[in-house]
């Protein structure tokens, strides 16, 4: 069964500082990866997608990395803006659908960005 | 304006009463789904439907129904056999695409449906 773990469950930083967050995946069999961004009590906005076939993916600020032999990716934000809090999550596509994917999800990461 | 709405926002449920959410895509995607989020957790999937009038159990089903009569809709019931259905509950949808870059499957999701048992 896949399991995905993100570390660390909450950070916080000052404005300006480049950050890593952290994802682990237990089965490497994985199509694709995604990482989103959750406000609280709303939905989620699909931040980077990267195929199984992909190393990276840049957005702006962003730039998400996989790992797929060694289970991991990270997502790297360049100088935080306190409008960067939020909470981040990132989830694999267990398999090929016909249509669709099916998502497992990690616990999230809470970051907070201080002025 | 192409998206996804949810409703209610916040819908309170006395024990003993199914309830149902509504999931609403104009977006012309064929797959649908629908997650519950416990606080501090990520989303578990309930149900999953690829196409109109087939759907399939996600990993936490027991307790909740749905249909897909239209490919716009999705509507989800929390049954009385839920025991523990205060969550929040997202509704995505995908389309699967071919690109320059192979199929992509980017999942959007609604604005979420805050469910209470008072």
């Amino acid at each position: 069964k896949q399991e995905v773990t993100q570390i660390p469950a909450a950070l916080s930083v000052p404005e300006g500082e480049n950050l890593v967050l952290n994802c682990s995946f237990t089965d490497s069999a994985i199509y694709n990866l995604q990482w989103f961004r959750q406000d609280p009590g709303k939905g989620l906005t699909s931040l980077l997608l990267i195929q199984s076939s992909q190393r990276e993916q840049t957005s702006g600020r962003l730039n998400a990395s996989l790992d797929k032999s060694s289970g991991r990716s990270t997502l790297y934000i360049a100088a935080s803006q306190p409008g960067d809090s939020a909470t981040y999550l990132c989830a694999v596509t267990r398999r090929r659908e016909t249509s669709g994917s099916r998502l497992t999800f990690g616990e999230g990461t809470q970051l907070t960005v201080n002025p | 304006d192409g998206g996804i709405t949810q409703s209610p926002k916040y819908l309170f449920r006395k024990e003993g009463q199914n309830v149902t959410l509504s999931c609403e895509q104009n977006l012309n995607h064929d797959a649908m789904y629908w997650y519950r989020q416990d606080p501090g957790q990520g989303l578990r999937l309930i149900y999953y439907s690829q196409i109109v009038n087939d759907f399939q159990k996600g990993d936490i089903a027991e307790g909740y129904s749905v249909s897909r009569e239209k490919k716009e809709s999705f509507p989800l019931t929390v049954t009385s056999a839920q025991k523990n259905p205060t969550a929040f509950y997202l509704c995505a949808s995908s389309i699967a695409r071919s690109g320059t870059s192979g199929i992509t499957d980017t999942q959007y999701f609604g604005p979420g449906t805050r469910l209470t048992v008072l």
